[in-house]
């Protein structure tokens, strides 16, 4: 079975700055990964996702994020953050079985 | 607009009390699937749909009920609603694979039981 694990649950980043935000996944055999947004009082809506392919996937609103089979890992970066950006980030795991596992949610707060 | 629609999106209840909460996507979706969020657990599926009249399982299914009679709908029922399911639920949609199509979530609807 696979599992998704978000190291950080807040990250705490200054208007401008870059920011990366960390999920690493176990799996025996191949994943899809994805990284969905949770505006404030609002559900989830898609980021990116990996399914095939180049390992760099570029996303919405700037966002874009590396798949590393070595490291099993697939973080979250941005280059330079904005105010706007403030919302819970969810990595995402399935393994092509038709069940998709969310991690606990990283919370990004942009400082001004 | 393609969207999916969630109803109640607040409910105060009393232990209980049976409650329903109602789930739409105008999408054409094959997959549906409920969702619960709490704090420091993230998402968890308490139930999904791979079509009308299949349900299964999910992550955490106690204490909930499904049906899918109709492709655009799935209600979520708790015939005995008790504390431990105040959350915060989610319906998604996304077409017939969810292993590897963007799910659609509703704007969620916030559970209380006292």
């Amino acid at each position: 079975a696979q599992s998704v694990t978000q190291l950080d649950s807040q990250v705490p980043v200054f208007e401008e700055a870059p920011v990366e935000l960390r999920c690493n996944y176990s799996s025996s055999v191949s994943v899809y990964l994805f990284w969905y947004v949770q505006y404030p009082n609002q559900g989830l809506q898609l980021l990116l996702k990996y399914l095939s392919g180049s390992t760099l996937v570029k996303g919405i609103n700037g966002f874009e994020a590396e798949f590393n089979k070595s490291q099993t890992s697939f973080h979250l970066r941005k280059p330079s953050v904005h105010i706007s950006d403030t919302a819970e980030y969810f990595c995402a795991v399935s393994a092509g079985d038709d069940k998709i596992i969310f991690g606990k949610g990283t919370r990004l707060h942009i400082l001004p | 607009e393609a969207q999916v629609t969630q109803n109640p999106r607040y409910l105060i209840t009393v232990t209980g009390k049976k409650l329903t909460v109602t789930c739409s996507q105008n999408m054409n979706h094959e997959y549906m699937s409920w969702y619960r969020q709490d704090p420091g657990l993230g998402l968890r599926q308490i139930y999904y749909s791979m079509n009308v009249e299949v349900t299964d399982k999910g992550d955490v299914p106690e204490g909930y009920k499904v049906s899918r009679k109709e492709k655009r709908n799935f209600p979520l029922i708790l015939e005995s609603p008790s504390p431990n399911q105040t959350s915060l639920y989610f319906c998604a949609s996304s077409l017939w694979d969810s292993s590897y199509n963007e799910q659609f979530f509703g704007p969620g609807t916030r559970l209380t039981v006292l």
